[in-house]
Formats: structure tokens, sequence, C-alpha cells
């Protein structure tokens, strides 16, 4: 089973400022998602993470929001910019590449 | 687009057996996850189904009818800490990678 890892586990961050959010898989794989789930609701598809070439965001997030990295077939991170108390929800990577869509462990973001 | 269907809340005594169902509307359909998810934690995966079906994993079971867009996740002999929020996710495959859409998810409480 993969084994995916993410750093901060939470935060607390204040209105305006940024966070980048790390995750780390163990082994090669294309593509990673990004997904954020907001208090009380189901998961939400921000974007996808591609190696070598710019994330495809869904419906709703824009890079300069959300901007993603992903410098190799391990990693990727994602960072909350300009946050607003409304970013407020748990960010979570995955790895599509295989059935089970293993999850990270997740980022509780709180923003005052 | 996707309309993914759950309820949002169901009840259940310790020992007993419970049904959660999940209707879905797609297309390109190529698969359906069910996960698990305790408070403040990350998804955990329990089950996908591709073709219909009763698939059986120890005490849950997990049911797909592709011509209905209709699945289910049967618990059996329920445990208190069977409590916790179940996610019905159906998937598209797109170039290898399977994304999904999660349903709200169904919050389900076991007591005594």
């Amino acid at each position: 089973s993969a084994v995916i890892s993410q750093k901060p586990s939470r935060d607390i961050c204040q209105r305006g400022t940024s966070l980048t959010i790390q995750c780390q898989v163990d082994s090669q794989v294309t593509m990673m998602f990004w997904y954020r789930q907001q208090p009380g609701q189901s998961l939400t598809l921000i974007a996808t993470a591609n190696q070598g070439s710019e994330a495809t965001y869904e419906s709703g997030f824009v890079i300069d929001k959300f901007p993603i990295s992903r410098p190799n077939l391990t990693f990727s991170t994602l960072t909350v910019s300009n946050m607003s108390p409304e970013d407020s929800s748990i960010y979570l990577c995955s790895d599509p590449t295989r059935e089970t869509q293993y999850f990270g462990p997740g980022t509780r973001l709180l923003v005052l | 687009g996707q309309n993914i269907d759950q309820p949002t809340e169901m009840t259940a005594t310790e020992g007993a057996i419970v049904q959660i169902n999940c209707t879905y509307q797609t297309s390109g359909f190529n698969g359906l996850f069910w996960y698990q998810q305790h408070a403040g934690e990350a998804p955990t995966f329990l089950s996908y189904n591709v073709l219909d079906g009763l698939e059986e994993k120890g005490r849950f079971s997990s049911f797909l009818s592709r011509s209905k867009g209709y699945s289910y996740l049967l618990l059996k002999e329920l445990q208190m800490k069977d409590s916790a929020s179940y996610l019905c996710a159906v998937t598209q495959s797109s170039g290898g990678s399977y994304i999904p859409t999660f349903g709200r998810g169904t919050s389900l409480i076991v007591h005594p």
C-alpha cells in the first residue's frame, strides 16, 4: 500500500498570509490530487498536480490562489495564498493512479 | 456533470446491520469507491466496485448496479468504532488515473 505523508499536520494562520503544504509519496506517481474538505462537507478536488507541466485546476479554483509545484514524481506542494477564514479546511493530497486512491493524513488549517 | 446522493445521517444499534445507499448520475462511469472517515482524520479506503454485484470483505460488503446507478455499503455486527462518516465517490477514468467525485457523506452513529 502507498505511504503518503503531509506537512504540516495542522496550522493556525492569520488572514492575508500564505501557507505551503507538502505532500510526499513513497513511490513515483505521474499525477497527484489535491483536495479540500471544508467543515462538515465532503471532499472537493482542487487540482491535479502533474510532473513537468502546470497543474490542472477544477472549476472554482485558480492558480493565483492555490499555486502548486511538482518538482519530481514523489513530491508536491500546495500553497494557500492570501488566506481568509473561508480557507479554513482540511487539505488532503492523494495518489490517484491506484484503485485504492490513498490519501495523505491531511493538513488541518485554521485561518483567524 | 455528476450527481451523487446519499443520506446525511443514519443511526443504528451495536451488533446490528446497517445499509448505506448511494445513487449517482454520471457520464463515463468507471467505478465507485466507499471510504470511511472518522472525525478529524483522512478518509480510509473500504472498497472499490467496478462490476455489478456484491463484494464482501469481513464485516463490510459493497454492492453495485451500474444499470441502476446504485450502490450500497453493508455493515454487519456493528461496533461502536464504526461510528464515522461514510463517503461514496464515483470515478471517471482519465488517462490511467481515476478522477473521483465525492458525495457529501453519511454520518453513521452507532449507539449501545
